[in-house]
């Protein structure tokens, strides 16, 4: 079956430590997101990209980077600049006129 | 730059009663429209969309949506409210723009009273 594959389901990050966020897909989709969602705050855009090799910032990209080598792959990296990480984490890929498929999350949680 | 309001952050509901979610947008050009529920630490998954086509959209689960222009609105509606309906519900646009980013409203949690 086709769709989005987020790993680890949940991640625990020291204090000064970058982590990476895994997102898979297989629906042949060109563009991929990421959001950030808070209680109480709807989902944030935080980067996205339309094409392998090219992505652009969200609304709230500071403290985060993306890469994008390949179409299926989409890996977010919170780097140790994001002083607020904790927060549930989600991949999507698709676009307006078709649907947007989301990943099951990434429960990310500072320690 | 578009945004979507969710008015009611709670609403419950009895068992077998109207369900009415409130969403309204700001866009001067009808968007792609979007309700998406969620469930405790899962992804979305998506009720219905609204890519101009018919205005009354009927999605899963017995649940549907009008599109109302002149209101700015879309509104989801079920006509009776089921205990596996409780989660998290979410409107969102998609600008007829390059970026189809998705901008999210705040979001609704349905409580179903039994």
């Amino acid at each position: 079956d086709g769709g989005i594959t987020q790993s680890p389901k949940y991640l625990f990050r020291k204090e000064g430590q970058n982590v990476t966020l895994s997102c898979e897909q297989n629906l042949n989709h060109d563009a991929m997101y990421w959001y950030r969602q808070d209680p109480g705050q709807g989902l944030r855009l935080i980067y996205y990209s339309q094409i392998v090799n090219d992505f652009q910032k969200g609304d709230i990209a500071e403290g985060y980077s993306v890469s994008r080598e390949k179409k299926e792959s989409f890996p977010l990296t919170v780097t140790s600049a994001q002083k607020n990480p904790t927060a549930f984490y989600l991949c999507s890929s698709g676009t307006g006129p078709y649907g947007y498929t989301f990943g099951s999350g990434t429960r990310l949680t500072v320690v | 730059a578009q945004s979507v309001t969710q008015l009611g952050s709670h609403v419950s509901v009895s068992e077998g009663a109207l369900v009415l979610l409130r969403c309204n947008y700001s866009s001067s050009v009808p968007p792609y429209l979007f309700w998406y529920v969620q469930y405790p630490n899962q992804g979305l998954q998506l009720l219905l969309k609204y890519t101009s086509a018919a205005t009354l959209v009927k999605g899963i689960n017995d649940f549907e949506a009008e599109f109302k222009k002149s209101e700015t609105s879309f509104h989801l509606t079920k006509p009776s409210a089921h205990m596996s309906d409780a989660a998290e519900y979410f409107c969102a646009v998609s600008p007829m723009d390059s970026s189809y980013k998705l901008i999210f409203g705040s979001g609704t949690r349905l409580l179903v009273r039994p």
